[in-house]
């Protein structure tokens, strides 16, 4: 079964720092990846993904991740961070299949400091 | 740009009562999907609707649970008894190329 870890549950930032985001999963083969945002009470809003082709993928906001294949990661980055980018962060894996349910990771909350 | 809406955005019941969240997915999209996140917890799916019938539902989704698309626009989750457990946000998607896109969610409170 598909599964995917954010180690981490917490991150703080300084306003104008750069931002990394952690996401690995565990596929039988290549997945569809994603990463997701979701602002307090608001709903998820899809930020970028990776289906094939190029590893680097350029998304909203200014994010991109990465896909490494050999370390079953995405990991998300963002140059230099906005006060607005304090959000939550779900990276999900989606299946090559006709119902292509996503799989999410347990989230990241980012807070960032002026 | 179109998007995917939900309704209501908070829902108050009591346990052991019916309730149905709504969404209106993307025009043009043929899967749907329903997902919850409990509070502080992982967003978990509950199942994929396409072609008027289910086709993928998880461990959670058992005899409480039904999916109906009553009309050309509306797809519903209808929770015939609820428990307290059922609390949580539930989010509404539909599929476009490969890519799901959601609703706000649907918070839902059982007392």
């Amino acid at each position: 079964a598909q599964s995917v870890t954010q180690p981490d549950i917490h991150i703080t930032v300084s306003e104008g720092a750069s931002l990394e985001l952690r996401c690995n999963y565990s596929y039988g083969a290549t997945p569809y990846l994603f990463w997701y945002v979701q602002s307090p009470g608001q709903g998820l809003q899809l930020l970028l993904k990776y289906f094939s082709g190029d590893t680097l993928v350029q998304g909203i906001k200014g994010f991109e991740a990465e896909f490494k294949r050999s370390q079953s990661s995405f990991n998300l980055r963002k140059p230099s961070v906005h006060w607005s980018d304090a959000a939550e962060y779900f990276c999900a894996v989606g299946e090559k299949a006709a119902g292509n349910k996503l799989t999410f990771g347990g989230g990241t909350r980012v807070l960032v400091k002026p | 740009e179109p998007e995917v809406t939900q309704t209501p955005s908070h829902q108050v019941t009591q346990m052991g009562q019916e309730v149905i969240l709504r969404c209106v997915p993307i025009s043009n999209h043929l899967y749907f999907y329903w997902y919850r996140q409990i509070l502080g917890q992982k967003v978990e799916f509950l199942v994929s609707f396409y072609n008027n019938e289910i086709s993928e539902k998880s461990e959670i989704f058992d005899d409480q649970f039904s999916v109906e698309r009553p009309d050309g626009s509306n797809f519903t989750l209808k929770i015939r008894s609820t428990k307290l457990e059922d609390s949580a946000m539930y989010f509404c998607a539909s599929r476009g190329e490969e890519t799901q896109y959601f609703g706000p969610g649907t918070r839902l409170l059982v007392l």
